[in-house]
């Protein structure tokens, strides 16, 4: 099946700093990706939605200039949470969809999780 | 608005059988899927259904009935190791995942 990596896989920070997040679809062209987050007990939430060479979806409720989504391939989407504080910490999950080469259009696959702890 | 309903959490003996029923409404409908995701990691795919019927994979198979928006998932002969949560995620017309809140299922032995 097609794979989704993400790093770092954990990271803690000081409040007030900024951390990147990278997601990369390994052995397919994602046209979409997809970023999650999910605190403790929840279900996930979708954050934004980014297409390859434009700006991402964000979500009602999502900060678009504190979460900075980066589509700049079709391998590679990056998160970058800025001036991150405690309450941004929780678990960010980024999916990819691959909508190149065919197979089932509306599988998302997931990557494994960054844990995020802002001091 | 879209709505996905799914028990919050079941108890199940290992060896047993487990039915974890998902009801939906959404706009539009393009497909539902079952995930697994055990505590800290991130949800693996089970299963996709578009069409009515039972799809069958191993010891799990999951059901669609689009008329009365309704999907189960069925685990038999249940495994310590399948003590996770279960997600039921639906395609609306936009093709933009729908989730529930997931089932949380506990093995006993």
């Amino acid at each position: 099946g097609a794979v989704v990596s993400q790093h770092p896989s954990r990271v803690i920070c000081k409040s007030g700093t900024s951390v990147k997040i990278e997601c990369r679809s390994l052995d397919f062209q994602a046209t979409t990706m997809f970023w999650y987050r999910q605190f403790p007990k929840q279900s996930l939430m979708l954050m934004a939605t980014s297409n390859e060479g434009s700006k991402a979806t964000y979500e009602q409720g999502v900060e678009k200039d504190k979460f900075l989504i980066n589509h700049a391939s079709l391998t590679l989407s990056t998160l970058t949470v800025t001036s991150a504080h405690p309450e941004d910490s929780s678990f960010y999950i980024c999916s990819a969809r691959d909508g190149v080469s065919g197979g089932d259009y509306n599988e998302q696959f997931f990557g494994p999780g960054t844990r995020l702890t802002v001091l | 608005g879209q709505n996905i309903d799914q028990p919050t959490e079941m108890t199940a003996t290992e060896g047993a059988i487990v039915q974890i029923n998902c009801t939906y409404q959404t706009s539009g409908f393009n497909g539902l899927f079952w995930y697994q995701q055990h505590a800290g990691e991130a949800p693996t795919f089970l299963s996709y259904n578009v069409l009515d019927g039972l799809e069958e994979k191993g010891r799990f198979s999951s059901f669609l009935s689009r008329s009365k928006g309704y999907s189960y998932l069925l685990l038999k002969e249940l495994q310590m190791k399948d003590s996770a949560s279960y997600l039921c995620a639906v395609v609306d017309s936009n093709y933009q995942l729908i989730w529930g809140a997931g089932t949380k299922l506990i093995i006993k032995p």
